[in-house]
């Protein structure tokens, strides 16, 4: 299994930008997550679907940011405008639907490293 | 509001026995995972622990109270590569939605 994929691996841009981060997951998983990383803050959900439907985005810090599950196979988290305070890593994970390990289990991707300049 | 605390870093040398503890305030708990993130690297699943006890997975163990809302992670027989944050995260219930929530992590060092 390819397991869930993220892309950009690296991005840097200049405040003002509009960023978009995209994410394939894990096929025939049917949630996915998006997770942002600081040092700051840890590890904060910010909005996850189920069924490519958005179920919680109340972790989505300001309407700067929106994401979008077009179909079961593609995500995108998009920053429009970028601000210096979003760089950060933002992991896209998902998980199978069902009780017991797989159930429980999210899986991550490698991340997306954003830099706003 | 929810909150999990665990210990900021933990050192401990090659071989030995370190156990990292968790406790948790929240509402709809389902259950408490381990996740391990190294430098640079995505956050991957260690252990599930859905009902109170023990749940062992080769060097690694963890356990989880319900009643005093309480997990810990054990690490056996400690390795260099074992460097790493260990994330504790509730799984949090609402109807049929479940998601994860995560501690700040514990950056446990190794030395040899």
């Amino acid at each position: 299994d390819a397991g869930v994929i993220q892309s950009p691996r690296h991005e840097v841009t200049e405040m003002g930008q509009e960023v978009t981060l995209r994410c394939k997951p894990i096929s025939g998983h049917d949630y996915l997550f998006w997770y942002r990383q600081t040092m700051m803050r840890g590890l904060e959900l910010l909005i996850y679907f189920n069924n490519n439907v958005p179920i919680d985005d109340s972790g989505m810090p300001e309407d700067r940011f929106s994401a979008k599950m077009p179909n079961a196979s593609f995500s995108t988290l998009k920053i429009q405008p970028s601000e210096p305070r979003d760089s950060a890593v933002y992991f896209c994970a998902s998980r199978a639907r069902g009780q017991g390990f797989s159930g429980n289990t999210i899986y991550f991707g490698e991340g997306s490293w954003l830099t706003v300049v | 509001g929810q909150s999990l605390e665990q210990p900021s870093e933990v050192t401990a040398v090659e071989g030995a026995i370190v156990q990292i503890n968790c406790t948790y305030q929240t509402s709809g708990f389902y259950g408490l995972s381990w996740y391990q993130q190294h430098d640079g690297g995505a956050p991957t699943f260690l252990s599930y622990n859905g009902l109170d006890g023990l749940e062992e997975t080769g060097r690694f163990s963890s356990f989880l109270s319900r009643s005093d809302s309480y997990g810990y992670l054990l690490l056996q027989e400690l390795q260099m590569k074992d460097s790493a944050s260990y994330f504790c995260a509730v799984l949090l219930s609402s109807g049929s939605a479940r998601q994860l929530t995560f501690g700040s992590g514990t950056q446990l060092t190794v030395l040899p």
